[in-house]
């Protein structure tokens, strides 16, 4: 039983194009998260949402608009894409609450390559 | 700005022997830290954790790190290495003048165990 899924694994497109990656998670968390990895590995937060409202915008282009319209879910929508996109995406989820000193719950990334 | 070095690219390590992965952290006020590993194609998944007690955390699959705040190190251990350990290990820092919705991560660490 899946805690966090997100959909589709593989995205293969070309520049320009607009693409989405939705999220869900079964956990009954609060918060949910848009983390990118780089090809050197190299994690960097994009945005937090919690309680379905965005709280942390990571200087993300607007190109990049992430939705959530409730606290199981939280996708991420792509316009204009370009090379520098590519990337694994991941979401997560954690519980919130004071200091929210939960730990992440990752999914298993969703690989976009921009041609 | 609250942030986490793992000094060490890769670490290489004979199966049966001891392990160390090495994490410094730069924070205001209390550290919350975590470790999280990767395995190829997969999501990250959580560790352990140090918010507050005990320095030695004890963790998933006989890992445990040791919280040392005269050295600001949070440094990953496990007594006897096993093959099925090699992976790529992130240390990380809740960041807490966000209220905690945002987790930086260090850059990782490949750990290669050699039977």
């Amino acid at each position: 039983d899946t805690a966090v899924s997100q959909t589709p694994k593989y995205l293969v497109t070309q520049m320009g194009n607009d693409k989405s990656i939705k999220c869900e998670q079964n956990l009954g968390h609060d918060t949910m998260y848009w983390y990118k990895q780089d090809s050197k590995k190299f994690l960097k937060i994009m945005f937090s949402y919690n309680n379905k409202e965005l709280i942390i915008n990571e200087t993300v282009p607007n190109r990049f608009s992430p939705k959530s319209p409730d606290k199981a879910h939280l996708n991420l929508h792509i316009n204009s894409l370009e090379l520098g996109d590519s990337a694994v995406y991941f979401c997560a989820s954690s519980q919130g609450g004071q200091a929210n000193t939960g730990e992440l719950f990752f999914g298993e990334g969703s690989r976009l390559t921009v041609l | 700005a609250q942030s986490v070095a793992q000094p060490e690219d890769q670490v290489n390590v004979a199966e049966g022997n001891p392990l160390t992965v090495k994490c410094t952290y730069s924070v205001s006020g209390n550290p919350y830290l975590f470790w999280y590993v990767q395995y190829p194609n997969r999501g990250l998944q959580f560790l352990l954790k140090y918010i507050t007690g005990d320095n030695l955390v004890k963790g998933s699959y006989g890992f445990e790190a040791e919280f040392n705040k005269s050295q600001t190190s949070f440094h990953l251990k496990k007594p006897s290495a096993l093959v099925s350990d090699s992976a790529l290990y992130f240390c990380a820092v809740r960041d807490v003048y966000t209220g905690g919705f945002k987790t930086i991560f260090g850059a990782g660490t490949r750990l290669f165990v050699k039977a």
